[in-house]
């Protein structure tokens, strides 16, 4: 059973670009989460989504937005980037929102010169 | 402040000595996770454990949840360098639409 997926592996960006980053659940996962974890520090949640539709946020501005496409695949999008976004992203999946071990992929390193 | 907080931050140990880590955590909870992290990599799931177990065991690690303390914790036995990692507690927090909310995590270094 192939696990979660990210995709890039990294990512270089400027200030004010815009990032998209991708994450392909556990085949029969609905639920996807992302996290933001800054270099040395714990995980940040940033969405959940379940069944296609955005389900929770955290404390984050809307400039990080997400979708998550019929086949639970889900897009993290952060427009007008700035440099305190530099942080390894990660994706998790997992059956049911509640009482099921989240599945986590590798991340994405994103770097904002 | 952090729903769940992880004591001590860094644990320095030798092969084959016991590991415990402790995560404390403020509100009511359904359950609680411990997960590891390799350097760079995502957080591999190791134990969930249930608000109403006292204690689980999975191969060499064994948790500990006690609800009137709102505390747990990870022991590993007889440490092995390949431990070395972070370690993070997650509980599940209402105020978070029932998403889980990790610690800052134990960074574990276990030394041949």
């Amino acid at each position: 059973e192939a696990g979660v997926t990210q995709s890039p592996t990294h990512l270089i960006k400027t200030r004010g670009q815009q990032a998209t980053l991708r994450c392909s659940p556990i085949s029969g996962h609905t639920s996807v989460y992302w996290y933001q974890q800054a270099l040395g520090l714990g995980l940040q949640f940033l969405l959940w989504y379940d069944e296609g539709e955005e389900r929770n946020r955290g404390n984050f501005p809307p400039r990080f937005s997400g979708r998550q496409f019929p086949n639970y695949s889900s897009e993290l999008n952060v427009n007008a980037l700035e440099l305190e976004d530099s942080a390894l992203y990660l994706c998790a999946s997992s059956f049911e929102v509640h009482a099921q071990p989240q599945h986590f992929g590798d991340g994405t390193r994103l770097s904002i010169l | 402040s952090q729903q769940g907080e992880e004591d001590p931050q860094a644990l320095s140990i030798q092969e084959g000595e016991n590991a415990t880590m402790n995560c404390s955590y403020k509100t009511s909870i359904n359950n609680l996770q411990w997960y590891r992290q390799n350097s760079g990599r995502g957080l591999v799931h190791l134990i969930l454990i249930r608000s109403n177990e006292r204690e689980k065991h999975s191969g060499r690690l064994r948790v500990t949840l006690d609800t009137s303390k709102k505390s747990s914790s990870l022991l590993i036995t007889a440490s092995r360098a390949a431990d070395t990692a972070s370690y993070f507690c997650a509980t599940d927090d209402d105020n978070y639409g029932q998403n889980f909310v990790f610690g800052p995590g134990t960074r574990l270094s276990v030394l041949p």
